[in-house]
């Protein structure tokens, strides 16, 4: 069966600390993996997004991974700021006539002063 | 950047009424595109899959005649809630896939938020 699972579910931290969200996916064939931003109230707004040849791809201050060997990504954050607050979702698409998109849970995320 | 437009973006009605969401990508064609349901506080639950000029595929448990899908162009899809009653008021989003296989961008609508009183 196709899952995305995520961890932790939430997770707060204090401005200007790190953090970092995993993603355990158990989607077959595979095609890609995008992590998305979603504020509460607004759509999501993507990431980045990784083929299985691409181990890592970065976006500011946001850095995420991908080992296709054992289905795990993880989404860094860099100093983290107060609008880093948000839920960040994994999405992986197995890879058939047309992608289907998994979506995991979300970890949201809260950034306090 | 690619953009998709859903609007409105708030919506409330009466119980009984029915009720029509936009989806557009603006600047790309999208053969395929996606309608979510969010509740407070939970991830995104795919409806359906609309592909241009054919039927929408909807996932297991959403009634197809309660949530008509229409994705007429390459450019907009709607999603119509029939005789909407409270329980179906929800955060609704449409997302479009723009590229090739292996390698597409999913871009996402802003939301609707919906009320039925």
């Amino acid at each position: 069966k196709n899952q995305v699972e995520q961890s932790p579910q939430s997770l707060i931290i204090l401005e200007g600390k790190n953090c970092t969200l995993q993603c355990n996916y158990t989607v077959s064939p595979f095609s890609n993996l995008r992590w998305y931003k979603q504020d509460t109230g607004r759509g999501p707004v993507s990431l980045t997004i990784m083929t299985f040849s691409e181990n890592t791809k970065s976006n500011g201050r946001y850095t995420a991974t991908l080992d296709a060997d054992t289905k795990q990504s993880s989404l860094h954050i860099t100093a983290s700021q107060l609008s880093d607050s948000a839920s960040y979702i994994c999405v992986v698409s197995a890879s058939y006539n047309t992608d289907k998109l998994i979506f995991g849970t979300g970890t949201r995320l809260q950034v306090f002063p | 950047g690619a953009v998709v437009s859903q609007h409105p973006s708030r919506v409330i009605c009466k119980s009984g009424t029915s009720v029509k969401i936009e989806c557009r990508s603006l600047d790309f064609q999208a053969t395929t595109m996606f309608w979510y349901r969010q509740f407070p506080k939970q991830s995104l639950m795919l409806m359906a899959t609309s592909n241009e000029g054919s039927k929408a595929t909807y996932e297991q448990g959403v009634e197809k005649d309660k949530f008509l899908i229409n994705h007429a162009s390459l450019t907009l899809s709607t999603l119509t809630v029939t005789s909407a009653h409270p329980e179906d008021s929800s955060f609704y989003i449409c997302s479009a896939l723009e590229g090739w296989q292996g390698r597409e961008k999913l871009f996402f609508g802003s939301g609707t938020q919906l009320s039925v009183l």
